[in-house]
């Protein structure tokens, strides 16, 4: 089946390590992204990609960091300069970038600080 | 600076009366919009979206939306909802920004809750 999985579902992070969130797409889509959702704040833009290779930084970007080495692969680094990690990641893909492109979501991964 | 507006942050209705579900966008040109639907602890699934054209547009589950271009609205509606329509349910707007892709803005999200 095509789709967009993440991994893990849940993780827990000690304060001052670094944590890298898993992102596959086997859709054959060019486009990537990751939010960051909080209660009461919606979806949050950390980083996406048009293409292999290249990346943008969306509206949170702070303390995290993303590489997009493969179609397939968007993993995302959360580091210890987010002060405040603790968040439903969500990430997604798209055929193109563009404004009227359908994204399709993974199932999410649930981050705690501990 | 463009953004969505979702003024309802938690809804409850009973089974079987209708729903609508209010978003507002603030964007220049003709947006592109979506609603997506979030079940607890998932990712989302979108339910549908407007381009072009009738201002009316059907999606899955029974759901529609009416784009008003005057209002800057895009809500949601549904004649009679299901217990299995409760969930978190999000509007967006599709952007271009010049020279760095496409990518979505939410709203913060409208949490519909369902008596029996």
């Amino acid at each position: 089946d095509g789709g967009i999985t993440q991994s893990p579902k849940y993780l827990f992070r000690k304060e001052g390590q670094n944590v890298t969130l898993s992102c596959e797409q086997n859709l054959n889509h060019d486009a990537m992204y990751w939010y960051r959702q909080d209660p009461g704040q919606g979806l949050r833009l950390i980083y996406y990609s048009q293409i292999v290779n290249d990346f943008q930084k969306g509206d949170i970007a702070e303390g995290y960091s993303v590489s997009r080495e493969k179609k397939e692969s968007f993993p995302l680094t959360v580091t210890s300069a987010q002060k405040n990690p603790t968040a439903f990641y969500l990430c997604a893909s798209s055929i193109v970038s563009g404004a009227s492109t359908e994204a399709f979501f993974g199932q999410g991964t649930r981050l705690t600080v501990v | 600076a463009q953004s969505v507006t979702q003024p309802d942050i938690h809804i409850t209705v009973s089974e079987g009366a209708s729903l609508e579900l209010r978003c507002n966008y603030s964007y220049g040109a003709t947006p592109y919009l979506f609603w997506y639907v979030q079940s607890p602890g998932q990712g989302l699934q979108l339910l549908l979206k407007y381009f072009s054209g009738d201002t009316l547009v059907q999606g899955i589950k029974g759901f529609e939306a009416e784009f008003k271009r005057s209002q800057s609205s895009f809500n949601l509606r549904k004649p009679s909802v299901h217990w299995s329509d409760a969930a978190e349910y999000f509007c967006a707007v599709g952007l271009m920004i010049y020279n760095q892709g496409g990518k979505l803005i939410f709203g913060q999200g409208t949490e519909l809750s369902v008596k029996p």
